[in-house]
């Protein structure tokens, strides 16, 4: 069974840092890129940050770039988003979602990690 | 980088068709795959139809999707709603330089 679960989120204050980590299990981890999807509360997706099977390829949003650093083990079936200096509008449900190498579709989705953000 | 605009909400009847679009601000709609997400209150995404018009095992056929290019949108149909329907419904698509976009999404209530 497929299995990704997201850990690390919390309340944090504004300024400071938090490291999501997402656990991949019940599928080959190297044969899918990985993606960050936040969604803050009573609001629509907004793609995080991607990284392909062997971390050769990164991308980021424009909202955390410089931020937000995202980075994944292929032995530990990991996938991790460090996010530094904070801001409230970072607060949101932080999803993992897994896209096969040769395909544009998320087809797997965690369950999410919620992340606020206040002083 | 481009957008992709939803309409905010759609009703529409048990039985009934309804057609959700996404419109794409800059450069082909048909230049990139676009993929169509559910998502029900308090659970993750799901895919209702990838690479514009190819639907999971398991998504009942009255889910169909498509591309305009005259419109450069791309589109959700849902036929025959059932109840179970009502969600909301995001496309995505991505562009070259490795971004990937998510539209809106559209609340769709059956009524």
């Amino acid at each position: 069974e497929v299995q990704l679960v997201e850990s690390g989120g919390g309340l944090v204050q504004p300024g400071r840092s938090l490291r999501l980590s997402c656990a991949a299990s019940g599928f080959t981890f190297d044969d899918y890129a990985m993606h960050w999807v936040r969604q803050a509360p009573g609001k629509g997706l907004e793609w995080v940050s991607g990284i392909s099977w062997n971390s050769g390829s990164i991308g980021y949003a424009d909202s955390v770039k410089g931020r937000f650093t995202i980075s994944r083990d292929n032995a530990k079936n990991s996938l991790y988003l460090q996010m530094n200096s904070l801001r409230a509008e970072d607060t949101a449900l932080y999803y993992c979602a897994r896209r096969l190498t040769t395909s544009s579709n998320f087809d797997y989705w965690g369950q999410g990690t919620l992340v606020t953000v206040s002083s | 980088n481009f957008m992709l605009t939803q309409p905010h909400s759609v009703s529409e009847s048990p039985g009934k068709t309804v057609t959700i679009s996404c419109t794409r601000s800059s450069g082909s709609i048909a230049s990139n795959y676009v993929q169509w997400y559910q998502q029900r209150p308090g659970s993750s995404p799901t895919t209702v139809i990838y690479e514009d018009n190819q639907r999971p095992s398991g998504v009942p056929d009255r889910f169909s999707g498509s591309i305009d290019s005259s419109s450069n949108s791309a589109s959700l149909t849902i036929s025959g709603l059932k109840t179970e329907d009502e969600a909301d419904y995001y496309c995505q698509s991505y562009d070259s330089s490795n971004h990937e976009v998510f539209g809106g999404g559209t609340k769709l209530t059956v009524l």
